[in-house]
């Protein structure tokens, strides 16, 4: 079956500092979502990216749907207390079929 | 708030139980999902809704499950006789889909502690 590799696992990271991740996938995706999800809440949706090279932003967030179609990544600039949680992404191959979600990245940030 | 909404937020049930929950999705969406999630996971697909029908089930919603969606509008996900390992959080999901385009968003999750 279809499935999503995040990566990194964990980050740890200083206020101010920009955060990178990453999602792979085995197969072609027509839509990349991602998502942040915090302790005990439902993920709340970030970007939805629809085109293959689409490069989207959202405040400080930036994701970008990689043009082989099989990866995407977000970035976090100048990241904040608030942005502590855990980022997943999420693919979908058509209309008809399930999202697949990633294993998440937990983002951590030092004051 | 026009959200995608749950109920309960929290369940604690005795093993061998039936517990059921109830998700609202946004008003205009036709499509309606459940998923379950566990620690250190991503959200797993259990079963989606076009409306009233049930279009899909992964393999993970054994027959102890049942979900409905009678009227198309809010859905319930049912578990009868709970093991200790049906504890997770349980998540709803709707959307709209516009053409080729889809975008899922979620309610707070329902959390199952089987004991």
């Amino acid at each position: 079956g279809q499935q999503l590799n995040q990566s990194p696992q964990s980050m740890f990271i200083q206020e101010g500092e920009d955060v990178s991740m990453n999602c792979t996938s085995s197969s072609i995706f027509n839509t990349w979502l991602w998502y942040k999800q915090d302790p005990g809440e439902g993920p709340v949706l970030l970007i939805a990216l629809y085109k293959a090279g689409e490069l989207t932003s959202n405040g400080r967030l930036t994701a970008q749907f990689g043009i082989t179609r099989k990866d995407s990544f977000l970035n976090i600039s100048a990241s904040i207390p608030s942005d502590v949680g855990i980022y997943f992404c999420a693919g979908l191959d058509s209309g008809n079929t399930p999202l697949v979600f990633g294993k998440g990245t937990r983002l951590s940030v030092i004051a | 708030d026009t959200g995608v909404s749950q109920n309960p937020r929290h369940k604690i049930t005795k093993r061998g139980q039936n517990v059921t929950f109830r998700c609202d999705p946004i008003s205009e969406h036709n499509r309606l999902y459940w998923y379950r999630q566990t620690l250190g996971q991503g959200p797993e697909f259990l079963t989606y809704f076009q409306n009233e029908a049930q279009l899909e089930k992964s393999r993970l919603l054994s027959d102890r499950f049942s979900a409905e969606r009678p009227k198309g509008s809010f859905s319930t996900l049912e578990i009868q006789r709970t093991e200790q390992g049906d504890s997770a959080m349980y998540l709803c999901a709707s959307s709209l889909v516009r053409g080729e385009q889809e975008t899922q968003y979620f309610g707070p999750g329902t959390r199952l502690l089987v004991l």
